[in-house]
């Protein structure tokens, strides 16, 4: 069974503090994706990547950064974390060539609150 | 800017009756269009999709009709079960030189099954 693998289910860091927030899947796809949930907002991407060591803004690169070292890996880097980033963030991944079906399969997200 | 929306934020139901969640989009330039569902506590789930090039594709109890005249996008469930308590996104693809691999997504409508 396919399987998107987010580390934390639930995070609580202090203002100003560095965050990981680390993915895996397991399927060999090329594409991966970081999006935040809000209440009323919907999902919105934050950063993404369609290879190794790439990368690509998304609608709310603004206090991220990303990792993606390894195909299999992509990490959501909080520099310096704010009460404003208080959300769920969901990881994501997809086949590469899919210009079209951009089916994508989800981690379980990681809820984070920022103190 | 273009969106995709949708008629109704909460729809409830009785369990045996048929659902339709209604999404609404505004971009003409979209040819590819997708449902997830999510369920408390998980990621989105892909649920069925269609291009353009289509009015109609059915999946297991469930139907997505496409009026590309009146851009508006339907799912539909046969049967609705307790288990459909969820969720649920449409999103869109917009083709965009500089941005083919992002889906635009609605805010979601919560659907909820009376027993």
């Amino acid at each position: 069974d396919v399987k998107v693998t987010q580390s934390s289910r639930y995070l609580v860091k202090r203002t100003g503090e560095k965050v990981f927030l680390e993915c895996v899947q397991d399927m060999d796809h090329e594409n991966m994706f970081w999006y935040r949930q809000d209440p009323g907002l919907g999902l919105r991407l934050i950063y993404f990547s369609y290879d190794v060591k790439m990368k690509e803004k998304g609608d709310i690169p603004e206090g991220y950064s990303v990792s993606r070292e390894k195909k299999e890996r992509f990490s959501l880097i909080l520099e310096s974390a704010s009460t404003n980033q208080t959300s769920m963030y969901l990881c994501a991944s997809s086949l590469f060539g899919s210009r079209v079906n951009e089916k994508l399969f989800f981690g379980s997200g990681t809820q984070l609150s920022v103190l | 800017g273009e969106s995709v929306g949708l008629h109704l934020p909460t729809l409830s139901v009785q369990e045996g009756d048929n659902s339709i969640i209604n999404c609404a989009y505004s971009n003409s330039a979209s040819d590819y269009f997708i449902w997830y569902k999510q369920e408390s506590g998980k990621g989105p789930q892909f649920i069925i999709d269609i291009r353009s090039n289509m009015d109609k594709r059915q999946g297991q109890r469930v139907t997505v009709l496409l009026n590309k005249t009146v851009k508006h996008l339907s799912l539909q469930i046969a049967a609705t079960q307790p288990g459909d308590s969820a969720v649920y996104f449409c999103a869109e693809k917009e083709f965009n030189a500089g941005n083919n691999r992002k889906l635009i997504w609605g805010l979601g409508t919560s659907l909820a099954v009376n027993p």
